[in-house]
């Protein structure tokens, strides 16, 4: 069966710590992993898809790989801004595309 | 291009009563995908629909159900509403098999 792990739980930097998030997942068959942000009480927002091990994607502060069982996503230098849920999903190449859920991380930034 | 809408945002219902989200997804995308949040559970999947057939479907009990008309608009119902269905849902579209995007959710509290 398809699972997403996320670690650590909860996360909290001050602000300029660079620190990474983790995504381990098992998969029959990966299509595409995905990296979404979620502000409290708001519908998570796409950052990145990954699709391939050895793959990275960037967008200002957030750098993003994957192996073939993780994916880190990598923030340098945080801001308070940045305060977010940091979601984790997968996406299997079997009939039908299912796109399965990590628990995400809570982040905090402090200035 | 517009984003996914849904609505309402916010529903109070009691107990044993029955309600209907809706959800307008991004336009060209007919895939869209029906997500249960709760704070201890995370995003759970319900379902999804495509070119109005379920094409996957969680683990969720039969109370739960949805419809997608050939707008690719869709509709998510639960019947006999229980307090453990107090959670935001959230519904998301995408074009085949791409990354999903998420409208801002409907938050429901059962009293």
């Amino acid at each position: 069966e398809d699972q997403v792990t996320q670690s650590p739980e909860a996360l909290r930097l001050q602000e300029g710590e660079s620190s990474s998030l983790n995504c381990s997942y098992t998969v029959s068959g990966l299509r595409g992993l995905f990296w979404y942000r979620q502000d409290p009480g708001k519908g998570p927002e796409f950052l990145f898809t990954l699709y391939s091990a050895g793959e990275e994607k960037e967008k200002e502060r957030l750098k993003a790989t994957l192996t073939k069982k993780e994916s880190f996503l990598h923030i340098t230098a945080p801001k308070p801004e940045d305060s977010a849920t940091y979601l984790c999903a997968v996406q299997d190449n079997t009939g039908g595309f299912k796109t399965i859920f990590g628990a995400g991380t809570r982040l905090f930034v402090k200035a | 291009k517009a984003g996914v809408t849904q609505t309402p945002r916010y529903l109070i219902k009691t107990r044993g009563q029955q309600v209907t989200l809706s959800c307008s997804p991004i336009s060209g995308h007919r895939s869209v995908s029906w997500y249960q949040q709760t704070p201890g559970q995370g995003l759970q999947f319900l379902f999804e629909y495509f070119s109005e057939t379920q094409r996957n479907k969680g683990n969720f009990p039969g109370r739960f159900s949805g419809r997608q008309f050939s707008n690719s608009r869709s509709e998510m119902n639960v019947s006999t509403l229980e307090l453990g269905d107090s959670a935001l849902y959230l519904c998301a579209s995408k074009e085949m098999n791409t990354e999903a995007f998420f409208g801002q959710g409907t938050r429901l509290t059962v009293v």
